[in-house]
């Protein structure tokens, strides 16, 4: 069974001060892993798709990197905007259609 | 360019109504997804659709739940004899075709409760 861990649960930061967030995944095949970012009372937003291990990718102050066991999301000198709930999701490979399989979030606040 | 849009975006019924939750996709996209997000929760994936078929129905968790899609696009989810550990976010999700290479844009949810 395809598995997603998301840790820390919840991180406080103040603004300017640097940190990742952790996603460790178990799947057959991956097919692909997804960062989303959710603001509260809305639909997750897509940030980033990672397909092989090695593989980073950027926006603004975010950035994604993968390994054959984990995805860190990495956050320079976040800003208060950047609170929300970063959700991580893989696409495993098989008859999954698609379907992704979510870990439960790191809430992530900054104190301005 | 309109997005996912989901109605109604709050609902609220008794133990043992039935409720239908509506999701129109964007336009020209052929997969549509249904998530359920439970408080406190990640998404725990439901029913997926390409075109109006459902080649995969594995996350509902009961036959009190289906769904159908209709002319390639709206979509319903009807919970039947609703129960109180029903209450959740609903979320419908779209994607250009099925697949990893294939982003899914996320509706803004159906906020469900039973009393």
């Amino acid at each position: 069974e395809d598995q997603v861990t998301q840790s820390p649960e919840a991180l406080r930061l103040q603004e300017g001060e640097s940190s990742s967030l952790n996603c460790s995944y178990t799947v057959s095949g991956l097919r692909g892993l997804f960062w989303y970012r959710q603001d509260p009372g809305k639909g997750p937003e897509f940030l980033f798709t990672l397909y092989s291990a090695g593989e980073e990718k950027e926006k603004e102050r975010l950035k994604a990197t993968l390994t054959k066991k984990e995805s860190f999301l990495h956050i320079t000198a976040p800003k208060p905007e950047d609170s929300a709930t970063y959700l991580c999701a893989v696409h495993a490979g098989g008859t999954s259609y698609g379907k992704l399989t979510f870990g439960q979030g790191t809430i992530l606040t900054v104190h301005p | 360019g309109a997005g996912v849009s989901q109605s109604p975006s709050n609902k609220v019924t008794e133990k043992g109504k039935d409720v239908e939750l509506r999701c129109d996709p964007i336009s020209g996209h052929t997969a549509l997804y249904w998530y359920r997000q439970r408080l406190g929760q990640g998404l725990e994936f439901l029913i997926y659709f390409q075109g109006n078929s459902a080649p995969d129905k594995s996350g509902l968790p009961s036959d009190r739940f289906s769904a159908e899609r209709t002319g390639g696009s709206v979509s319903t989810l009807t919970i039947q004899r609703t129960q109180q550990e029903d209450s959740a976010v609903y979320l419908c999700a779209s994607s250009l075709a099925w697949g990893s290479y294939n982003e899914q844009f996320f509706g803004p949810g159906t906020r469900l409760t039973v009393l």
